[in-house]
């Protein structure tokens, strides 16, 4: 079986940089996703790594470590509007996603 | 392009009635998926399909089943609703491509 393993709340400052850290142990492992729901709405796809190291898109990077089974989504700059849940999820074999349970972060001026 | 569109949005069921809650989307991807969210909770997969005419169980797929129609659709249908059944439920697809999941607008469903 698969399992995600993420702190549940984190807050931070606006303008500041906020990491949130995945741990995974899984039977099957192609790659980490993150995902970004704000309250009352959908999951919306933030990244994807499949090999160790740093994805940077905008403002938000994602590292994987393979070895380790660790991966962190890092926020820079924080906005209000980056006030949401962030999930990470484990994309196994058949295209099988498994979510964490999620880390809600709020943004405080 | 729709994307993934859920139908319905809302639903309030009595226990031991049935439903199927219906998924489609139009960007053909192979894999789709049905998830379950609690209130404060993460998402919870019930079920995937891989492919058309493939499906497979997630963490919690009792009391649930699913029809992979055709490659479009990919419903999900309680036969006896009970209470713990309550919850928000998502559809999603998978795009090999960029290993992006698309999600719909999710079902709101609560059994009394």
């Amino acid at each position: 079986g698969q399992s995600l393993e993420q702190p549940s709340e984190v807050t931070a400052v606006e303008g500041a940089i906020v990491q949130i850290n995945c741990t995974y142990q899984t039977s099957g492992f192609y790659g980490l996703s993150w995902y970004q729901q704000h309250d009352g709405g959908a999951p919306t796809f933030l990244s994807y790594n499949a090999l160790d190291g740093l994805e940077e898109t905008g403002r938000f990077s994602s590292f994987l470590s393979r070895s380790d089974s660790y991966g962190y989504l890092l926020l820079q700059e924080l906005q209000m509007k980056d006030s949401a849940s962030y999930f990470c999820a484990v994309v196994g074999g058949y295209q099988k996603v498994t979510f964490g349970t999620g880390t809600k972060l709020q943004v405080i001026p | 392009n729709a994307g993934v569109t859920q139908t319905p949005k809302f639903q309030v069921l009595k226990t031991g009635q049935s439903m199927t809650l219906q998924c489609a989307q139009d960007m053909n991807h192979n894999s789709m998926y049905w998830y379950r969210q609690d209130p404060g909770m993460g998402l919870r997969l019930i079920y995937y399909s891989a492919s058309e005419g493939t499906t497979d169980k997630g963490e919690v797929p009792n009391g649930y089943n699913v029809s992979r129609l055709n490659k479009r659709e990919f419903s999900l249908r309680l036969e006896s609703a009970a209470p713990s059944q309550t919850s928000v439920y998502f559809c999603a697809s998978y795009s090999g491509t960029s290993n992006e999941q698309f999600f719909g607008p999710g079902t709101r469903l609560t059994v009394l």
